[in-house]
């Protein structure tokens, strides 16, 4: 049974649009919430994180957000660039040493 | 600062061998933890490893092993390779205690035929 769920396999957005990626989980006992975004040919590389504490993370054109009692989560990018054309995958853990449980993740295009 | 580092960047291997893939943590990084990326799946993981011992373990059989070495490098070992092994193998690091960041290497691309 998966714990950490994105439910959309790709989404396409035209460049300067904002993109809008969602993650649903299960298990309440997750305390960090992670995005990364993954390339071909490389491994995934850590975008932004929020803790269970904070309703929202913003860096740049990413920005975080966490609805605890929905138990799900939304990566906003704003504008939309086409180097952001990757893999999003959505991460949770639980609090010390716990391992990192990914969603499937999302495909995202952005079109110039 | 040098990345994680992954080594051999793709493998072939037929049902019933073994492999041992490897890994060198980020500088400075003394955890590192292992995962299994299927074709369409996130990655999955296997275990970490601190000073040298492995300190959490996912749902993998006793076949998948590792090791950590003095120097945080770590390695991978699969026995008796089965077809649903063929996989992406990444490796993460961290610092102890520094949870929600982990960098990971590019990974192995491993096929069993």
């Amino acid at each position: 049974d998966q714990q950490v769920k994105q439910n959309s396999p790709s989404l396409s957005v035209q460049e300067g649009r904002i993109s809008i990626l969602n993650c649903d989980y299960t298990n309440s006992m997750f305390d960090y919430f992670l995005w990364y975004k993954k390339y071909p040919a490389e491994g995934p590389t850590f975008l932004i994180s929020i803790s269970s504490i904070k309703d929202k993370n913003e860096d740049g054109r990413f920005t975080v957000f966490l609805n605890k009692s929905a138990k799900h989560l939304s990566l906003h990018i704003v504008p939309s660039q086409p180097g952001d054309s990757a893999v999003y995958f959505c991460a949770a853990s639980g609090s010390g040493n716990t391992p990192l449980v990914f969603g499937k993740g999302t495909r995202l295009s952005v079109i110039a | 600062e040098t990345g994680v580092t992954q080594s051999p960047t793709h493998l072939i291997k037929t049902r019933g061998q073994q492999v041992t893939l490897r890994c060198s943590s980020q500088s400075g990084h003394n955890t590192v933890s292992w995962y299994q990326q299927a074709l369409g799946q996130g990655p999955q993981f296997i275990f970490q490893y601190y000073r040298e011992e492995e300190n959490g373990r996912g749902n993998f059989p006793p076949r998948f092993s590792g090791l950590q070495f003095p120097n945080y490098s770590s390695e991978l070992n699969v026995n008796a390779l089965e077809l649903d092994d063929s996989a992406l193998y990444l490796c993460a690091s961290r610092r102890e205690g520094y949870q929600e960041t982990q960098y990971f290497g590019p990974g192995t691309r491993l096929l069993v035929l």
